[in-house]
């Protein structure tokens, strides 16, 4: 049973530090998408990449967030400095080529705590 | 700019019974894809089912079952013989192909009694 899988899965810094965030895709999806789940915003899309390629970050603050896929097996999504506004789940999904438009799957989450 | 509502933020049901989640989004496009995900206290987003804009049929999975109106913009989620492990929040979501800007509702958090 293929699935996505995000490390760590809890974390817990002090404001100013770096947060660096992974994921696993589905072997052979070659869309990988990050969202962030507030709260107060919900659910939003962060950024998203096909083949690798980054192809927007428009939700993404750009003075700290980054995000990036140094191989089709992995996507890191990094925060410096850390914000305690930054407090949220971060979600990482995936989809395969043809349906990875409209057909993600996502990992279990990584729960970030900025104290 | 595409806009998902979900007016309900909790509902409650009896175990056995049906309850219908409603949604509706607003958007210019002919061409989107429709979907409910359920996020249970697990935290993990699991899709329910998915709708595609240009099918006039509405799609069914086993329990879950969607009433698609296009023209009104409504998208509502019907779930029979509610179980106990249907507790959950669930979010109905809004994308357009080849665009990639899934949007997703504010979620109703559903409570299965027994």
């Amino acid at each position: 049973d293929a699935r996505v899988t995000q490390t760590p899965r809890h974390k817990v810094t002090e404001m100013g530090q770096e947060v660096t965030m992974r994921c696993q895709p589905i072997l052979g999806h070659n869309t990988v998408f990050w969202y962030r789940q507030t709260m107060m915003q919900g659910l939003e899309l962060l950024a998203y990449f096909r083949n690798r390629a980054p192809l927007d970050d428009s939700g993404m603050p750009k003075d700290r967030f980054s995000a990036e896929m140094p191989d089709a097996t992995l996507a890191t999504l990094k925060i410096q400095p850390s914000e305690p506004r930054d407090s949220a789940v971060y979600f990482c999904a995936s989809g395969r080529p043809g349906t990875g438009d409209y057909e993600q799957y996502f990992g279990p989450g990584t729960r970030l705590t900025v104290t | 700019a595409q806009t998902v509502t979900q007016s309900q933020p909790e509902m409650s049901v009896q175990e056995a019974e049906t309850v219908t989640l409603s949604c509706t989004y607003d958007t210019s496009e002919s061409n989107y894809y429709l979907f409910w995900y359920k996020q249970p206290p697990s935290r993990q987003m699991i899709l329910v089912i998915r709708q595609e804009a240009y099918k006039q049929q509405n799609a069914t999975e086993n329990r879950f079952s969607v009433n698609f109106q296009k023209a009104a913009k409504s998208f509502s989620l019907k779930i029979s013989d509610s179980q106990l492990g249907d507790t959950a929040m669930y979010f109905c979501a809004f994308v357009r192909p080849t665009l990639n800007d899934m949007r997703f509702g504010a979620g109703t958090r559903l409570t299965v009694k027994p």
